[in-house]
């Protein structure tokens, strides 16, 4: 069972423009949520956070939003940029629970340029 | 400030060999420490995680096995290693509770 889904596997947008990346969660005792960054070969380095508290985050180009009563969040960039092309993946975890996080199967944007 | 480093980068390794996989990290005391695996066309998954030394968790059954002997060492090993284990390997410290560093990662293929 994916308590964290991440149904569109890839993403092409205009550089410029704005990039939404969405994710879904299950488990309603997840109270924080993460998006990370991957590129090839290299490990996943943390890009944003958002407490369950909370609705929206914002840092820089990244937003995230978050919407309890549907389990959904998202992660919007604008604008986009080539160096944005990446795979990024969702994450949710239970505050403490040992920092378990449970990570979506990852997103790859492209952003042409 | 703190580092995650882990080796080999990439490992070729026939069916029924022996694996390990390190994983160091400095500049923290007491991290929690994790093993995930990112196989081909799926996302992130959690292997081992550890809160302190001689003290794993393991999240899924499987071929491998993991250890920590120190404080900031992680070793993730298995006796013979089946073709299905191939993949991306992860480690990752964390101190704050939802957060994770990760490693470069090590890339093993199994033949």
């Amino acid at each position: 069972d994916q308590q964290v889904k991440q149904n569109s596997p890839s993403l092409s947008v205009q550089e410029g423009r704005i990039s939404i990346l969405n994710c879904d969660y299950t488990n309603s005792m997840f109270d924080y949520f993460l998006w990370y960054k991957k590129y090839p070969a290299e490990g996943p380095t943390f890009l944003i956070s958002i407490s369950s508290i909370k609705d929206k985050n914002e840092d820089g180009r990244f937003t995230v939003f978050l919407n309890k009563s549907a389990k959904h969040l998202s992660l919007h960039i604008v604008p986009s940029q080539p160096g944005d092309s990446a795979v990024y993946f969702c994450a949710a975890s239970v505050t403490g629970a040992n920092s378990k996080l449970t990570f979506g199967k990852g997103i790859t944007l492209s952003v042409r340029p | 400030s703190q580092t995650i480093h882990q080796w080999p980068a990439t490992l070729v390794q026939p069916v029924g060999s022996p694996l390990s996989l390190e994983c160091t990290v400095e500049g923290t005391s007491n991290p929690n420490l994790y093993w995930y695996r990112q196989a081909a066309g799926r996302g992130l998954q959690l292997l081992f995680y550890s809160i302190g030394i001689d003290q794993i968790s393991s999240e899924v059954p499987q071929n491998l096995s993991a250890s920590r002997p120190q404080d900031r060492q992680f070793i993730l090993s298995s006796k013979k290693l089946l073709l299905s284990d191939s993949g991306f390997y992860l480690c990752a410290w964390s101190v704050i509770t939802g957060e994770l560093f990760f490693g470069e990662g090590s890339r093993l293929t199994v033949l």
